[in-house]
């Protein structure tokens, strides 16, 4: 079973601080990370995706990745209400996504 | 017309009734896939496409079957459906390197077809 878990929140953080969202995964060939972003209504739209142990930043989003322990995150520094939306984690083990149940986020103005 | 796209956007059918979703890809990809998306539960795969030949099947009852006749255009013929299927369908694409790890091997997901079955 290749299972990918998120805390499904509801996650409230005030505008203007950190929102940190966690994922793990199941599958050790995990070799691709992904985080999608999925407002009420719409599409899943990436904003990060991550291949190496380690930091990746873009803008406000650092997505962290630790193999070894089989854990991903995605920080959100200068939350904006805008943020506000559904995270989902995604792993690719070969050639097939796994999602997680998306942790919901919610910037308070 | 750029992406993904899928039309219609909201469908409300009976359990009888026949219709088909259909999804197109403007990226050039060569793997296009199908989700369901249900409230509380984590995206579902239901069918895969890879270089037009299909490649998983996730236990999909037969009442829904898809079709690809090119690596750009993706059907789910849907049949006898049954209430709980309704659900918010998602087509997507992506570029399979086939090697893990593949640079830009991120899915792109269409709008979805929001499926109401009475």
């Amino acid at each position: 079973q290749k299972e990918v878990e998120q805390n499904s929140g509801p996650l409230s953080v005030p505008e203007g601080a950190i929102a940190s969202l966690n994922c793990t995964y199941s599958d050790r060939g995990s070799q691709s990370f992904f985080w999608y972003r999925q407002y009420s209504g719409k599409s899943p739209e990436l904003i990060m995706f991550i291949y190496s142990n380690g930091d990746k930043e873009d803008g406000r989003f650092t997505a962290q990745l630790n193999k070894a322990s089989q854990y991903v995150s995605l920080l959100i520094r200068d939350s904006q209400p805008s943020d506000s939306a559904t995270y989902l984690c995604a792993v690719k083990p070969g050639n097939q996504f796994y999602f997680g149940t998306g942790t919901s986020l919610t910037v308070i103005p | 017309e750029t992406g993904v796209t899928q039309t219609p956007r909201h469908l409300v059918m009976g359990m009888t009734n026949k219709k088909s979703l259909k999804c197109e890809q403007h990226l050039g990809h060569n793997a296009m896939y199908w989700y369901k998306q249900s409230a509380k539960k984590p995206l579902e795969l239901m069918f895969v496409y890879n270089f037009k030949e299909q490649t998983e099947n996730n236990s999909v009852p037969s009442r829904f079957s898809p079709e690809c006749p090119n690596s750009s255009h993706l059907f789910l013929h849907l049949h006898t459906l049954q209430p709980e299927d309704s659900a918010l369908y998602l087509c997507a694409s992506s570029q399979d390197g086939g090697l893990a790890g593949a640079p830009r091997d991120e899915q792109f997901f269409g709008p979805g077809t929001r499926l109401t079955v009475l």
